[in-house]
C-alpha cells in the first residue's frame, strides 16, 4: 500500500535549521509530486511547498520565500524538506503529502500523508 | 487567494445522530472541494474530493455536497471514530497546494 514514513521529531534553537525526510515506498516515486504542509500548535494546516521528485522542480509559499528548500532523493524514494532561521513561531507538525492530480483543477488533492514530525524551536 | 471559511467551529452531535458541516470559498471553485478528516495525534486522512466522491475506504455514512462557493459535508449514523476534526481543502487555484478551512471540531455531545 501506499506509504510514506517520515523522520523523527526534532527540538532546535532558534536561528538553526531543520531539515525533515519522506521516505515514499507503495507506488512510483516519480509519478506523483510531492506537498509539505504544516500544523502549529492550535491552528490549522498551512500549505508549505510542493516538489517534483522527478525533476527537483519546487513551488513554495510566500510565507517561507528564502527559508524552504525541498529536494528529492529517487535513489531512495524520499523527500526532503529543509527550514532554515527557525524562530519560536516554525514549532509545528510537519506533514509531507502525495499531490493527487484531479481533472479540471490546477491544485490536487493530498493522499496520503505521512505521520508527522514534531519540530520544536526553543532557546 | 482564495479563503475557506468553515463553520461551525465547533459541532456538539450525539453518536447515532447526523452532523452537517458548512464551507463556503471566497469565490466559485467549481467542484474542486474536499473533505480531510484528522484524528487528534493523527495525519489528515482524505474523506472526500470532487466535492461528492468518497475516496478509498471510506464509509457510505459520508457525504458531501455543493458547488461554486458553498459545500457541504455529512455524516449520518455518527460513530465513535468519526469524532475529529474536519478540514476543507480547495484545491481549484493557486497556490499549488490549495487552501484549507480552520477546521471543524466534531465532538461527542
Amino acid at each position: 500500500q501506499v506509504q510514506l514514513v517520515q523522520s523523527g521529531a526534532e527540538v532546535k534553537k532558534p536561528g538553526a535549521s531543520v531539515k525533515v525526510s519522506c521516505k515514499a515506498s507503495g507506488y512510483t516515486f516519480t509519478n506523483y509530486y510531492m506537498h509539505w504542509v504544516r500544523e502549529a500548535p492550535g491552528q490549522g494546516l498551512e500549505w508549505m511547498g510542493i516538489i517534483n521528485p522527478s525533476g527537483g522542480g519546487t513551488s513554495h509559499g510566500k510565507k517561507f520565500q528564502g527559508r524552504v528548500a525541498m529536494t528529492s532523493d529517487t535513489v531512495t524514494s524520499t523527500v526532503y524538506m529543509e527550514l532554515s532561521n527557525l524562530r519560536s513561531e516554525d514549532t509545528a507538525v510537519y506533514y509531507c503529502a502525495r499531490a493527487v492530480p484531479m481533472p479540471g483543477a490546477k491544485g490536487t488533492t493530498l493522499d496520503p500523508w505521512g505521520q508527522g514530525t514534531l519540530v520544536t524551536v526553543s532557546s | 487567494e482564495v479563503v475557506m471559511t468553515q463553520s461551525p467551529a465547533t459541532l456538539s452531535v450525539s453518536p447515532g445522530e447526523s452532523a452537517t458541516l458548512s464551507c463556503r470559498a471566497s469565490q466559485s471553485i467549481s467542484g474542486n472541494l474536499a473533505w480531510y478528516q484528522q484524528i487528534p495525534g493523527q495525519a489528515p486522512r482524505l474523506v472526500i474530493y470532487g466535492a461528492s466522491t468518497r475516496a478509498t475506504g471510506i464509509p457510505a455514512r459520508f457525504s458531501g455536497s455543493g458547488s461554486g462557493t458553498e459545500f457541504t459535508l455529512t455524516i449520518s449514523n455518527l460513530q465513535s471514530e468519526d469524532f475529529a476534526i474536519y478540514y476543507c481543502h480547495q484545491y481549484n487555484n493557486w497556490p499549488p497546494g490549495g487552501t484549507f478551512g480552520q477546521g471543524t471540531k466534531l465532538e461527542i455531545k
